[in-house]
């Protein structure tokens, strides 16, 4: 089945340690990427891949960071995770290399940092 | 800068009626635009696209009209069916400038009651 998979569904985490979030896809697709989500904010980009080795930000990468070290693997790290990104978070792939090939998305990760 | 606006964050519809969503843009580069729709607990999947040569695309109870003057799309649903019960979002993308990136509205929330 096509999928892409995150881990973990749910996170608590206090301010300061640091957390990754995996996020793999088995399409072999070329261009990954990771949303957040937040109320009243919609789903705002914060990085996004368009091959191995090739990532740059998005709209909202403060905080972040992402590698892509295999084409199937995308994950996000928070180096020293503070409240304000408590949210909920997608990671997508599409076939292509841009915003208009249709994206696959995972179930979501909702982080709280306390 | 709200690039892409959802100005109505609910909807309700009767069960059979037409459900319509609408979206602004203000970037007048944007000349591909999906739909999304996320159910709780789960990733936006792909609704409908629409590219910017087209002022019309249809798939089934869906159909997508762009109005390139207006900057105003919306997403027409013929019948509603409570299985449409969801949040949807609307996307843009600058394909002709070459963007990889999707920009998203903030969701309007479709309530349709049996």
């Amino acid at each position: 089945e096509a999928q892409v998979t995150q881990n973990p569904r749910y996170l608590i985490t206090v301010t300061g340690k640091k957390l990754t979030v995996t996020c793999s896809q088995n399409m072999n697709h070329e261009y990954m990427s990771w949303y957040r989500q937040d109320p009243g904010l919609g789903l705002r980009q914060i990085y996004y891949s368009m091959n191995v080795e090739v990532t740059d930000k998005g709209d909202v990468p403060e905080g972040y960071k992402v590698s892509r070290k295999e084409k199937r693997n995308f994950p996000l790290i928070l180096e020293s995770p503070s409240p304000n990104q408590t949210s909920l978070y997608f990671c997508a792939s599409s076939l292509g290399q841009g915003g208009w090939y249709e994206q696959y998305f995972g179930p979501g990760t909702r982080l709280t940092v306390t | 800068d709200q690039q892409v606006k959802q100005n109505s964050p609910s909807l309700s519809v009767q069960e059979g009626r037409i459900s319509i969503l609408n979206c602004d843009y203000t970037n007048s580069m944007f000349d591909y635009f999906l739909w999304y729709k996320k159910y709780p607990a789960e990733g936006p999947t792909f609704l409908i696209s629409i590219s910017s040569i087209k002022d019309k695309n249809e798939d089934g109870r869906f159909t997508v009209f762009l109005n390139k003057s207006a900057k105003h799309l919306s997403l027409h649903i013929v019948p509603s069916q409570p299985g449409d019960s969801a949040v949807y979002f609307c996307a843009a993308s600058a394909r002709g400038a070459g963007s990889y990136q999707l920009t998203f509205g903030k969701g309007t929330k479709l309530s349709v009651i049996p």
